[in-house]
């Protein structure tokens, strides 16, 4: 499993547009990229997953340069609600039955 | 469609005591089955993972255990429980297919060990 690097926390306002940037320096050549959102007291829900350059769902994007050596996910517009810990993964599913997860990234939206 | 149940939700248990949790899943099958812990504030921990009946890998050594009596069926337990086992529990369930997967929750049990 490629190991991931991604901020502690972020602040960001209503309306705006959040980008929260991943580095996995080490990813494969087979390996996905996939991004988890987790609000308080409940459990991780996929939000977006990519191989290369740009994929974009009615939640977000996710743009992933040529190298492949990091990826950032763009939420457009947050809302409060969006408050929430975004989790970057990268794996193959062919390769690791395990998922595991870092850290995440703490995104505060302010009003 | 694919479901994920896990209960209960809520559970306050005695130091010492026994714990079973369970988690089932529907709409699929030969699916693979997590058991994550989430202490508060804090990250998921994988604590077992599972690709088929019988078969359990354990992450972290530690007062649980895992089992899988059937296919779509993901069993949390301890003998005797300790203060440190308190937590958010989640069981999760992901397919086998490509490359690209997701994994999909179930909605948790918290865990208060008194």
């Amino acid at each position: 499993l490629a190991k991931t690097t991604q901020p502690i926390s972020m602040d960001s306002y209503e309306g705006q547009e959040v980008n929260i940037t991943c580095s996995h320096n080490n990813i494969a050549t087979n390996d996905y990229i996939t991004w988890y959102q987790q609000f308080p007291s409940q459990g991780p829900r996929f939000i977006i997953q990519g191989y290369k350059t740009k994929v974009t769902n009615e939640v977000a994007s996710l743009f992933i340069p040529a190298d492949r050596k990091s990826s950032t996910l763009s939420l457009p517009r947050v809302s409060l609600s969006d408050t929430a810990v975004y989790y970057c993964l990268v794996g193959d599913a062919r390769r690791d039955d395990k998922i595991i997860f870092g850290k995440g990234t703490r995104l505060h939206i302010l009003p | 469609s694919q479901t994920i149940h896990q209960w209960p939700a809520t559970l306050v248990q005695p130091v010492g005591s026994p714990l079973s949790l369970e988690c089932t899943v529907e709409g699929t099958s030969n699916p693979n089955l997590y058991w994550y812990r989430q202490a508060a504030g804090r990250g998921l921990q994988l604590l077992f993972y599972s690709v088929g009946i019988g078969q359990i890998s354990s992450e972290v050594p530690q007062n649980l255990s895992a089992s899988r009596p059937q296919d779509r069926q993901f069993i949390l337990s301890s003998k005797k429980l300790l203060l440190s086992d308190s937590g958010f529990y989640l069981c999760a369930w992901s397919t086998h297919r490509g490359g690209d997967t997701e994994a999909f929750f179930g909605q948790g049990t918290r865990l208060t060990v008194v």
